[in-house]
């Protein structure tokens, strides 16, 4: 079982809809990535956080997706307005250092 | 920037045989790759790391050697079991960009037969 916790598992929106998933990173790790996982298998980064501050960030998530990890909630990442091209696995990981990265299970979300 | 190679898309082996799957890497700074492993509809679990060169790591009968002087990283097995089938993912902690960001290849599915 990951010590990632991601939920839901499984998210179903129609285009234009908000599309919120949540990650709770493993205790202890002070850095929090998202990542897109598309059909094609390919890996995206998105954003990632150290604590609560943004330390990098591509484009479209800065245009598109609303994240945030505040101290002692979960972490989340929100698709202000859904696209079909937004369905795909996004997968939350959690690092202490660059070289212990865990994942969690994903949040699968379909745009419909 | 920082890269990462997978040169095979999609690897097919009968049971009991030996595999290698090539990972090749770019980067300015000092590496750390790690392979992943990523089973149908569930989370990449880390099956190898390294940042030590001409070292060779070995987990659950998988093994890798980092390169530097060619850059590589494959990872290779002796005898590829049915419960291997999955897809392998080679990646490279991107140090260069400050933010630990892990860089991925493309994948490998693998695919062992009976």
């Amino acid at each position: 079982n990951s010590k990632v916790i991601q939920t839901p598992r499984y998210l179903v929106k129609g285009q234009g809809q908000k599309a919120k998933m949540r990650c709770i990173p493993e205790k202890g790790h002070p850095v929090v990535f998202w990542y897109q996982q598309n059909k094609n298998n390919e890996f995206k980064f998105l954003i990632n956080f150290q604590n609560q501050e943004v330390l990098q960030q591509i484009d479209m998530t800065e245009k598109r997706f609303s994240a945030e990890c505040p101290s002692n909630s979960p972490c989340s990442l929100e698709i202000q307005s859904s696209e079909a091209g937004d369905s795909a696995l996004y997968l939350c990981a959690s690092s202490h250092a660059n070289s212990d990265y865990t994942f969690g299970s994903g949040t699968r979300l379909l745009v419909i | 920037g920082d890269s990462v190679t997978q040169t095979e898309g999609l690897v097919t082996l009968t049971k009991g045989l030996p595999v290698m799957l090539n990972c090749t890497y770019q980067t300015t700074y000092s590496p750390f790759l790690f392979w992943y492993v990523q089973h149908l509809n569930e989370a990449p679990k880390l099956l190898l790391k390294s940042s030590t060169d001409n070292k060779r790591t070995e987990h659950q009968g998988f093994y890798a050697t980092l390169h530097k002087s060619s850059s590589s990283f494959h990872l290779q097995k002796s005898s590829v079991q049915l419960s291997d089938s999955a897809l392998y993912f080679c990646a490279l902690s991107g140090a260069s960009s400050g933010s630990w960001q892990l860089i991925f290849g493309s994948g490998t599915q693998l695919t062992v037969m009976p």
